[in-house]
């Protein structure tokens, strides 16, 4: 049973448009989001979170929305960058579950590519 | 500084045998944990350390596996009578426990690549 999913495997977005990746969960006990970045034959970087009691956190070029509704969170990158090209992975963490609340639970990845 | 390394960064071995892998987490950092990613899939939790706590092995997929990590600094993740499932990117990563929770970010080394013919 997946309980974060990003169900779109690959995203096309023009240079200087804007980037929005989704990600959905399932677990109501999640109450911290992050999204990781990953390049080939690297390991994801940290890029963004976002705590459950905000619906938005901006960090540059970067913002995370957070509809707790209906369990859906979002990734908006803008303007996109060829540099951004990369796997992008959504996380959540359950902060109160007690033992296992530092466990990271990722959807698959989404793989968005900037084109120049 | 120097982030997260991992040893080696790719390991094929035939069905059956062992195999180790190695994490060196950043300097300081007490929590460690190890995932892997198996091909399509998001990263799975397998292990977690923290300090001189028990480790969380909740995530480790069978009793062929096994991680030990010495002195609170580097970890070794033991794979004991591979099997082709066990194909997977293996990832480490580490953080300051300041919460002991999600919410502390975890550094990711650049994993293992491991090939099980």
């Amino acid at each position: 049973d997946q309980q974060v999913k990003q169900n779109s495997p690959s995203l096309s977005v023009q240079e200087g448009r804007i980037s929005i990746l989704n990600c959905d969960y399932t677990n109501s006990m999640f109450d911290y989001f992050l999204w990781y970045k990953k390049y080939p034959a690297e390991g994801p970087t940290f890029l963004i979170s976002i705590s459950s009691i905000k619906d938005k956190n901006e960090d540059g070029r970067f913002t995370v929305f957070l509809n707790k509704s209906a369990k859906h969170l979002s990734l908006h990158i803008v303007p996109s960058q060829p540099g951004d090209s990369a796997v992008y992975f959504c996380a959540a963490s359950a902060r109160y579950s007690g033992a296992g609340s530092y466990q990271l639970t990722f959807g698959k990845g989404t793989k968005l590519s900037v084109i120049p | 500084g120097a982030g997260v390394s991992q040893s080696p960064s790719n390991k094929v071995t035939e069905k059956g045998k062992d195999v180790e892998l190695r994490c060196d987490p950043i300097s300081g950092h007490t929590a460690l944990y190890w995932y892997r990613q198996s091909l399509g899939q998001g990263l799975e939790f397998l292990i977690y350390f923290q300090g001189n706590s028990a480790p969380d092995k909740s995530g480790l997929p069978s009793d062929r596996f096994s991680a030990e990590r010495t002195g609170g600094s580097v970890s070794t993740l033991t794979i004991q009578r591979t099997q082709q499932e066990d194909s997977a990117v293996y990832l480490c990563a580490s953080s300051l426990a300041i919460t002991g929770r999600g919410t502390d970010t975890q550094y990711f080394g650049p994993g293992t690549r491991l090939t099980v013919l």
